[in-house]
């Protein structure tokens, strides 16, 4: 079974230029999950879509990060204008539906903003 | 204060040693606990599920204990391929998971 595809793996930009991230979950797995990690502190959950809709964003900040699961399935998270503290891994995780559900995660992009 | 915590360490402990790492929550409706384990400069990959009867998986033990919602991880007869962060999780009835910012361990020869 393939794993959660992320691309790409490590981007560095300016501060104030923008950034996409693009991940494709585990066949079959409804609830996709955005994580942002800064070194040294465990994931941040970003957004969690079920399907096509989001389930929670609360700590998405909102004025400069947005995200789409184009028909239930791809996900791209965007950022613009970024910051120098947006610099960390961006993880994306699939699961099936469900409170009891474990996440499968892909292997990051590594944002580094100059 | 954080709503998953986790004794960051390090723990530095020799081959063969028993660790233990523990973990508390604040939120008291949390359904769902799980062990990660995340290698350096790798993704979070899940080590195990934790319930309420405790589970065992070969040298691994998890427990939870809902009433002071703390969960805890042991490693018996500790190997050096264990030497990694390991990451308390807790998820909500909506699916929503909270990790701490995980413990370190390193095992040495």
């Amino acid at each position: 079974e393939a794993g959660v595809a992320q691309s790409p793996r490590y981007k560095i930009i300016e501060k104030r230029q923008s950034v996409a991230f693009w991940c494709n979950p585990i066949s079959g797995h409804a609830t996709l999950y955005w994580y942002q990690q800064i070194l040294g502190q465990g994931p941040k959950l970003l957004i969690q879509f079920q399907n096509n809709g989001v389930v929670d964003d609360s700590q998405l900040p909102k004025d400069r990060f947005s995200a789409e699961r184009l028909k239930g399935v791809d996900s791209t998270l965007k950022i613009q204008p970024a910051k120098l503290e947006d610099s960390a891994v961006y993880l994306c995780a699939s699961s099936l539906w469900g409170p009891m559900g474990s996440e499968y995660f892909g292997p990051g992009t590594r944002l580094t903003v100059t | 204060r954080k709503e998953v915590e986790q004794d960051p360490g390090p723990f530095n402990v020799p081959e063969g040693a028993t660790v233990a790492f523990n973990c508390t929550y604040s939120n008291s409706a949390s359904q769902s606990f799980f062990w990660y384990r995340q290698d350096c400069r790798k993704e979070p990959k899940l080590l195990m599920s934790v319930y309420s009867s405790g589970n065992e998986d070969g040298r691994f033990t998890a427990q939870l204990n809902r009433a002071s919602q703390y969960i805890s991880l042991l490693i018996r007869d500790s190997k050096l391929s264990d030497s990694a962060t390991y990451l308390c999780v807790v998820k909500d009835g909506a699916g929503k998971s909270t990790f701490g910012d995980g413990t370190t361990l390193t095992v040495k020869p």
